[in-house]
């Protein structure tokens, strides 16, 4: 099966910083990718899906980008927010989560 | 509007069996997955398998193959995550989400329902 690795899993920023979260597949998912937000005590929420296309009223700051196996989000201007965990998710063969990335507060 | 509802909060003890669910509304429940994620406590999310209610298409992470069932019953609308003997291990977080194709992301999820096993 697909492993799905995230970095870093963990990180400090400030609002208004620009942030970045990578994930990698270990085969390629062509752009079967997708990024997820949470917060304690909820559930998931889809931000991204097909590496790029952002989910219904999810805000502009939110990207992604990459192809293949190396995969990107990025956080244009952190939000108060946008503090989270963020996992990547691939959709090409079964599912596969990664392990998360938690944004704290600096 | 789309909305999984899941089951209420469970304790049981080791070896006890146990059966939650999830029913979907404000969408064709048949033809949409519904997909089963574990949240252990503190730790990340977990894709334990996934079923199509039309058929009862059912795939399964190889980590759960076997420790659990998934089921679906599309007359009314509510898929099924199933343990026939608990172990300590298992108390976490469930979710169940759906999406649209085997290949799509999980748009919509259900609260969550969590099982506690303890002695």
């Amino acid at each position: 099966d697909i492993q799905m690795t995230q970095s870093p899993s963990s990180l400090s920023a400030s609002v208004g910083d620009r942030v970045t979260i990578t994930c990698r597949a270990s085969q390629s998912i062509i752009n079967y990718l997708n990024w997820y937000q949470q917060k304690p005590g909820k559930a998931p929420r889809l931000l991204i899906y097909g590496v790029s296309i952002l989910q219904s009223g999810v805000p502009s700051r939110f990207s992604g980008s990459g192809s293949g196996t190396d995969f990107t989000l990025t956080i244009s201007s952190l939000q108060p927010e946008d503090f989270a965990t963020y996992y990547c998710q691939q959709s090409y063969s079964a599912r596969t989560f990664g392990q998360g990335t938690k944004v704290e507060i600096k | 509007e789309v909305q999984l509802v899941q089951s209420g909060a469970e304790v049981k003890k080791p070896g006890e069996s146990l059966k939650i669910s999830c029913e979907g509304s404000g969408y064709s429940f048949s033809t949409n997955w519904i997909g089963w994620v574990r949240q252990m406590p503190g730790k990340g999310l977990e894709w334990m398998g996934i079923i199509y209610p039309a058929d009862s298409d059912t795939r399964y992470s190889p980590s759960f193959q076997g420790l659990v069932t998934i089921s679906a019953d599309k007359t009314i609308n509510t898929a099924y995550l199933q343990w026939n003997r608990l172990r300590a291990s298992d108390t976490a977080m469930y979710y169940c989400a759906r999406s649209d194709t085997s290949w799509s992301p999980f748009d919509y999820w259900g609260l969550g329902t969590l099982v506690t096993v303890s002695s």
